[in-house]
């Protein structure tokens, strides 16, 4: 199985922040790199597929860079509703697995 | 719009099996797979397995193969996720997701908590 890992497990921003999450895989994957956004009690929401391609309804303050095996995701701005956990995922093979989150705390 | 609307919280004793549905509405459930991941108590996203709508295939992670089924129910669109032999670590909250391609996850159902507890 490809492991993920993400970096750091949790940060501290304030709004307004430009903040930055690190994805690292064990191996090559490509760009088959996804990131999910989860908010406490909620199911994840997609945020960025295929490294770079943001989901539809998302705003462009999310960006995504990489490839190969390390990987980027960027909030330029950080608004009161990023406040969450981040979770990237590799869909390169079977099984697909996820970093073990980042979560994005209030400074 | 696309929904993915799952059953009620379960509580299970350990030696049970629980069922999860995942009733999908606003495109063609055919089209797409479904997906389930579940989620422990304050940890991370693990992959349980996919099932083809579309022709009924379905691939497990191997850890669990034995124990988890997946089947669905065209005529109604929804699907249903069995797992046996309940632990106390397969205490986690279910979802369902649309599988848009490979393994990327377009749309989440808001998720069914299974406790195991004797």
């Amino acid at each position: 199985d490809i492991q993920m890992t993400q970096s750091p497990s949790s940060l501290s921003a304030s709004v307004g922040d430009r903040v930055t999450i690190t994805c690292r895989a064990s191996q090559s994957i490509s760009t088959f790199l996804n990131w999910y956004q989860q908010k406490p009690g909620k199911a994840p929401k997609l945020l960025i597929y295929g490294t770079f391609s943001l989901q539809s309804g998302v705003p462009s303050r999310f960006s995504g860079s990489g490839s190969g095996t390390d990987f980027t995701l960027t909030i330029s701005s950080l608004q009161p509703e990023d406040f969450a956990t981040y979770y990237c995922q590799q869909s390169y093979s079977t099984p697909p697995t996820f970093g073990q989150g980042t979560k994005v705390e209030i400074k | 719009q696309v929904q993915l609307v799952q059953s009620g919280a379960e509580v299970k004793k350990p030696g049970a099996s629980v069922k999860v549905s995942c009733k999908a509405s606003g495109y063609t459930f055919t089209s797409y797979g479904l997906g389930w991941v579940r989620q422990a108590p304050g940890q991370g996203l693990q992959w349980m397995g996919w099932i083809n709508a579309y022709n009924n295939n379905t691939n497990s992670a191997q850890k669990l193969q034995g124990r988890v089924t997946m089947t669905t129910d065209t005529s109604a669109s929804t699907a249903y996720m069995e797992l046996r032999s309940l632990r106390s670590d397969d205490t986690a909250v279910y979802y369902c997701a649309r599988r848009l391609r490979r393994g990327l996850f377009d749309y989440w159902g808001q998720g069914t908590l299974v406790a195991v507890s004797s």
